[in-house]
Formats: structure tokens, C-alpha cells, sequence
């Protein structure tokens, strides 16, 4: 089976720097993505890694490591409007195809 | 470009009462398809998923259904509903890996 640990909340103030973290267990992994996905809204993707290291895109950067079964995301100079919940998900092998597992997500709350 | 469109938004439907959820898909052919349920303050839920018109696979076993009638559009049902059904459904398609949501249906069972 599959299984992603997050951090249920995490709290920071506008223009700060804040990293959620998340370690996975799976049988079989293809890559490690960030969604966002504010109070009564639909999931949007942000980020993936199918490699070891850092991937940049704007204010928001995705680390993944492999043999550590380990990624983040960091959120730069934080906005109000980041505040939302954050889910890591890592691609598994279905029948055929690759599908999502999510994790449980983790709620960020921004503060002026 | 592609679109998905999901509906009704919300609903309200007592216990033992039938459910039907449609999402539909524009601007791709054959796209991979998929219901989530996200229940209060939790992760997504992978509850159903299909490569194809009436390939369905279940993920979880329920008291749900889905159908996939024609290539862009991909219904979830129930024949009587229990309260534990409630949640936020969201219909996905894929490209590349990544999953595209649409907009959600809210469900409460009283």
C-alpha cells in the first residue's frame, strides 16, 4: 500500500519562508507532486519531481530525495492569498496507467 | 484548450436516496478519468478510474458506481445513498501524469 505523511498545519506571517514537508511509502514511485487547493475549491497543480533535487517555479520550489523516500515544498515571500491547504502526492503504478495518491494535507495559515 | 466541467456544484439528498454526478471533458480525446472524494478537512480520496469508454476500475469498495457512456464524460452514481457518503466529489482527467480538476460537487446526506 501507499502512505504520505504531512504536517496537519503550519503557520507563518506575510513575506516569511515556510517548507512542508512530506515522506511517502509505496510500492512502486514515478514522482512526487504539490497541489494547492483553497477553502471550497478544486485542487491545483503546482509542482512535481520525478528527480533527486530542487525544482524552482517562482516563489513556490519542490525538493525531492529519492533514497530518502522525502520532498518539501517552499513557499517564498508569503502572501496572504497562499493561505490554503497543500497536498503532496506521489504517482503510482495502476493497471496500466499511473495514478495519484494523495496525502492528507497540510493547512497554512498566513498572517499580516 | 481543455476544460471540465462537473455537476450539480452541491446538493442535498437524504439517506436512501439515488445519486448521479457528471463531469464532462472538452478540448481531448480520450483523456484518463477520474472521481476523488475528499471528505471534511481530509486528503483525496481515489474512488474510481477509466482509460476508456466502459473501462472502469474501482479503487475502493462502496456504495458507489461510475460509467463512462462516452469518451468525455464520466458519471458516478449511487442507488441509495448512505450518510456516510457526504464529501466533496471532484472529477479529474490526466495529461502527462498531472491531474486537472474540475470544479467539485458538494454532497451532504442528512
Amino acid at each position: 500500500g501507499q502512505s504520505l505523511e504531512q504536517p496537519s498545519e503550519v503557520t507563518a506571517v506575510e513575506g516569511a519562508i515556510v517548507q512542508i514537508n512530506c515522506t511517502y511509502q509505496t510500492s512502486g514511485f514515478y514522482g512526487l507532486s504539490w497541489y494547492q487547493q483553497h477553502d471550497g475549491g478544486a485542487p491545483t497543480f503546482l509542482s512535481y519531481n520525478a528527480l533527486d533535487g530542487l525544482e524552482e517555479t517562482g516563489r513556490f520550489s519542490s525538493f525531492l530525495s529519492r533514497s530518502d523516500s522525502y520532498g518539501y515544498l517552499l513557499l517564498q515571500e508569503l502572501q496572504m492569498k497562499d493561505s490554503a491547504s497543500y497536498f503532496c502526492a506521489v504517482r503510482d503504478q495502476g493497471t496500466g496507467f499511473q495514478k495519484l495518491v494523495f496525502g492528507t494535507g497540510t493547512r497554512l495559515l498566513v498572517s499580516p | 484548450s481543455q476544460t471540465i466541467h462537473q455537476w450539480p456544484a452541491t446538493l442535498v439528498q437524504p439517506v436512501g436516496s439515488p445519486l448521479s454526478l457528471e463531469c464532462t471533458v472538452e478540448g481531448t480525446s480520450n483523456p484518463n478519468l477520474y472521481w476523488y472524494r475528499q471528505a471534511a478537512g481530509r486528503g483525496l480520496q481515489l474512488l474510481f478510474y477509466s482509460v476508456g469508454i466502459g473501462q472502469i476500475s474501482s479503487e475502493v469498495p462502496q456504495n458507489l458506481s461510475a460509467s463512462r457512456p462516452q469518451d468525455r464524460q464520466f458519471i458516478l452514481s449511487s442507488k441509495k445513498l448512505l450518510l456516510s457518503d457526504s464529501g466533496f466529489y471532484l472529477c479529474a482527467w490526466s495529461v502527462g501524469g498531472e491531474l486537472f480538476f474540475g470544479e467539485g460537487s458538494r454532497l451532504t446526506v442528512l
